[in-house]
């Protein structure tokens, strides 16, 4: 079945213990993104790639950090997590390395809340 | 200024009725325009592209306004299956793709 997937689904942290948020496509899709979802704001965009190796940052990077070693996974870290990191995190994958005219496919979200 | 608008309602609609739902945007760069659905905090789903020249899926239309930068979806004979969160998303680069999405409009279907 073509899916995203995220693990894990829902964590409970605290300040500082960093943390890894995994997301991996089985559709070889070249564009992946990581978005965050509070209440109000919408999803915003944290960080984007294009390619293997190739990872450029969105609306709201700060605290963040991503890579793109396999086409299919882009891991999302938060070195340090801090509590206004709490939210709903979405990875999306699309087809093209542009997302521009393609459906992006949605992971099915991780609940984050950092003490 | 958001650069994605929308209303955020929620609009709350008997079975059967017409509903209409606007967003703006505000980069006039922006290249791509979307509706996604998205049901409880669930993940977001794409319900149709919008383009200029207007298209139809079904009970669904979508239009897009280049010039005054607003994107409608247009729900015909509501369902209480249409009961969700419409997204609007726009994709522009400036300097790097990036994908901007609407705050949602809540939308209640009553029997």
């Amino acid at each position: 079945e073509a899916q995203v997937t995220q693990n894990p689904r829902y964590l409970i942290t605290v300040t500082g213990k960093k943390l890894t948020v995994t997301c991996s496509q089985n559709m070889n899709h070249e564009y992946m993104s990581w978005y965050r979802q509070d209440p109000g704001l919408g999803l915003r965009q944290i960080y984007y790639s294009m390619n293997v190796e190739v990872t450029d940052k969105g609306d709201v990077p700060e605290g963040y950090k991503v890579s793109r070693k396999e086409k299919r996974n882009f891991p999302l870290i938060l070195e340090s997590p801090s509590p206004n990191q709490t939210s709903l995190y979405f990875c999306a994958s699309s087809l093209g390395r542009t997302v521009s005219y393609n459906e992006q496919f949605f992971g099915p979200g991780t609940r984050l809340t950092v003490l | 200024r958001k650069e994605v608008e929308q209303d955020p309602g929620p609009f709350n609609v008997p079975e059967g009725a017409t509903v209409a739902f606007n967003c703006t945007y505000s980069n006039s760069a922006s290249q791509s325009f979307f509706w996604y659905r998205q049901d409880c905090r669930k993940e977001p789903k794409l319900l149709m592209s919008v383009y200029s020249s207007g298209n139809e899926d079904g009970r669904f239309t979508a239009q897009l306004n280049r010039a005054s930068q607003y994107i409608s979806l247009l729900i015909r004979d509501s369902k209480l299956s249409d009961s969700a969160t419409y997204l609007c998303v726009v994709n522009s680069y400036t300097g790097g793709f990036k994908t901007i999405f609407g705050a949602g409009t809540r939308l209640f279907v009553k029997a």
